[in-house]
């Protein structure tokens, strides 16, 4: 099965801040990457899938890149509402899905 | 808009079995493949199984091969995980999602709201 690692497992930033958070595959995935953001409590929701495309209605300061097994999401001017923990997702070896372990953001 | 919405999750002993359902709507439920998520208290998400859109092709991960089965009616647009011998380390908040795509191979666009199982004597 294809590992998924995240870095870092937390992180801590403040409003208006830019995060990066890393996802690593541990064999070629191609771009079948999605990210999803989980707040407590809530069901996770989808941001991204394709590595870079954004669902609809999530806004434009969430953006991810990568391709291969190096892949990354960034989120710029960040809002209140952005703390949460966010998870990367493989979808190239399936039928098989896995999961990152989750990276927290927490408010600084 | 898409709804779904998990139910049959409580209190099981070791040894013991649950039947978690999914009702979805909001979407054409016969056309999609169906996921199940779990996440343990505390943890991370941790994929369960996947269904194809007519049923017809069903994978697991190892630890529920041979104790958990998916199956979906889509007469009455639900997605079913029959969960038999019970183990502690299955207690999780069990999610249902729906994939992008027939197959269950791509991306999981909407999520229940999740249902809870514990597992304990």
């Amino acid at each position: 099965d294809t590992q998924m690692t995240q870095s870092p497992s937390s992180l801590s930033a403040s409003v208006g801040d830019s995060v990066t958070i890393s996802c690593r595959a541990s064999q070629a995935i191609y771009t079948s990457l999605a990210w999803y953001q989980q707040k407590p409590g809530k069901a996770p929701k989808l941001l991204l899938h394709g590595a870079s495309r954004l669902e609809s209605g999530v806004p434009s300061r969430f953006s991810g890149s990568g391709s291969g097994t190096e892949f990354t999401l960034t989120i710029i001017s960040l809002q209140p509402e952005d703390f949460a923990t966010y998870y990367c997702h493989q979808y190239y070896n399936t039928p098989i899905h896995t999961f990152g372990q989750g990276t927290k953001l927490e408010i600084k | 808009q898409v709804l779904l919405v998990e139910s049959g999750g409580g209190v099981v002993q070791p040894g013991m079995s649950l039947r978690l359902s999914c009702e979805g709507s909001g979407f054409s439920f016969s056309n999609f493949g169906m996921q199940w998520v779990r996440q343990a208290p505390g943890k991370g998400l941790e994929w369960v199984a996947v269904i194809s859109s007519d049923g017809r092709h069903k994978y697991y991960r190892d630890s529920v091969k041979g104790r958990f089965t998916i199956s979906r009616d889509n007469n009455k647009n639900t997605l079913y995980l029959q969960m038999d011998s019970l183990r502690p380390e299955d207690a999780a908040v069990y999610y249902c999602a729906k994939d992008h795509d027939n197959s269950g191979y791509y991306w999981f666009d909407s999520w229940g709201q999740g249902t809870l199982v514990i597992v304990s004597s």
